[in-house]
Parts: C-alpha cells; sequence; structure tokens
C-alpha cells in the first residue's frame, strides 16, 4: 500500500524557516517523480515544487522560487521541502503528491502538514 | 502559465441528479488533466486521469471527456457520498496549475 507521510508543520512567525518532510513507503520511490502541492485555509489547490526521481529536474511556482528548496533522499524514501523567508501567504496545508508514472498528474496524496506563519 | 477555469464554481444539485463539470484550459494541453475530489479536512482523491481514464476502485458514474482545451466531468447519477469539491489539474507543462474548484452541494 502505497503511503505519504508528511510531518514537519508548524507556527512560525514571518520571515522564519521550516523544513518539511515527507516519508514514503509501499512504492519504490526512486522510481518515482514527486511534488509538493498546498491548500491554504478554505481555498483551492496550489502546486508548489516537483522534483524528478534523480534530482535532475527540480521546478519551482513563481511564489516560492528563491524561498523553498525542494531535495529527495532516495536511499531514505525521503522527500523534503525547505521553507524559508515565510510569509503570512505561505499559511497553507501542504502535501506530499506522488504523480503517476510517466506523467505529472498525482495519484497518491499524503494527509497534509499545517505550516502557520504568523507574528 | 496555463490557466484552468473550472465551471461553475458551485452547483446545488440532488441525489440521483446528472451534474456536469466543465474546466478549460488557457491553451491547449492534450489529454494531460486529471480530475480530483476533495472532502472537508481530507487530501483530494484522484478520480481521473489522462482525461478519461477511471482510477481503479472510482465509481462507473464518474466520467471524463475532453482534449486539447476543453474538459468535462460528469456525475451521472450524484450519489450521497459525491458532495463533495472537484478540482481540475492540467500536467501538460509547468507550472502546474489547478481549476478553481467546484463545490457540489445538496
Amino acid at each position: 500500500e502505497v503511503q505519504l507521510v508528511e510531518s514537519g508543520g508548524d507556527l512560525v512567525k514571518p520571515g522564519g524557516s521550516l523544513r518539511l518532510s515527507c516519508s514514503a513507503s509501499g512504492f519504490a520511490f526512486s522510481g518515482y517523480d514527486m511534488n509538493w502541492v498546498r491548500q491554504a485555509p478554505g481555498k483551492g489547490l496550489e502546486w508548489v515544487s516537483s522534483i524528478s526521481s534523480s534530482s535532475s529536474y527540480i521546478y519551482y511556482a513563481d511564489s516560492v522560487k528563491g524561498r523553498f528548496t525542494i531535495s529527495r533522499d532516495n536511499a531514505k524514501n525521503s522527500l523534503y521541502l525547505q521553507m524559508n523567508s515565510l510569509r503570512d501567504e505561505d499559511t497553507a496545508v501542504y502535501y506530499c503528491a506522488r504523480p503517476q508514472s510517466a506523467t505529472w498528474l498525482v495519484d497518491y496524496w499524503g494527509q497534509g502538514t499545517l505550516v502557520i506563519v504568523s507574528s | 502559465d496555463i490557466q484552468m477555469t473550472q465551471s461553475p464554481s458551485s452547483v446545488s444539485a440532488s441525489v440521483g441528479d446528472r451534474v456536469t463539470i466543465t474546466c478549460r484550459a488557457s491553451q491547449a494541453i492534450g489529454s494531460w488533466l486529471a480530475w480530483y475530489q476533495q472532502k472537508p479536512g481530507k487530501a483530494p482523491k484522484l478520480l481521473i486521469s489522462i482525461a478519461s481514464s477511471l482510477q481503479s476502485g472510482v465509481p462507473s458514474r464518474f466520467t471524463g471527456s475532453g482534449s486539447g482545451t476543453d474538459f468535462t466531468l460528469t456525475i451521472s447519477s450524484l450519489q450521497p457520498e459525491d458532495f463533495a469539491t472537484y478540482y481540475c489539474q492540467q500536467a501538460n507543462s509547468f507550472p502546474l496549475t489547478f481549476g478553481g474548484g467546484t463545490k457540489v452541494e445538496i
């Protein structure tokens, strides 16, 4: 069974930093690209970042470019999102999301981890 | 960036009704489109991939169609468990983008 478990969400002040983790199990993690998708309270889904299986290709939304860094450790079956210079508008539930093979359409989602940026 | 415009933003329907949700891309995306269902407090769930491919375990009352710029999700006979918010997503190019969502209400 595919499982994605996020952790690291917390309350942080504007300008602060946070590192999210996603632990993957039930599939060959090293063979899959991965995504982070977020959802602000009461709002829709917003793609944040994607990373290819070997970390060769990395993509970011303009809203987080230069502040967030996606990475992965295939030996640990883990995906990460380093979030720096956090803003109020980064407040959201952050989902780790696995795309289907050969597409960037997500077939499995984690349960999400809540990040609140507030003074 | 490819904009995904969903309509309607909300729809009121009854059990047994046929519901149609549309998603329009600002430029052609082939068939690189998915539909997701999200219930309050839960992660989204993939219903349809590659525009019309029903995912395993998803009831056959859900149908996806379209290609290019215009796509449709149809629920043929609404069931109580279908009341939720539905999103489309394009995966033709980065940045990946989602539609604004359609809330299906009683």
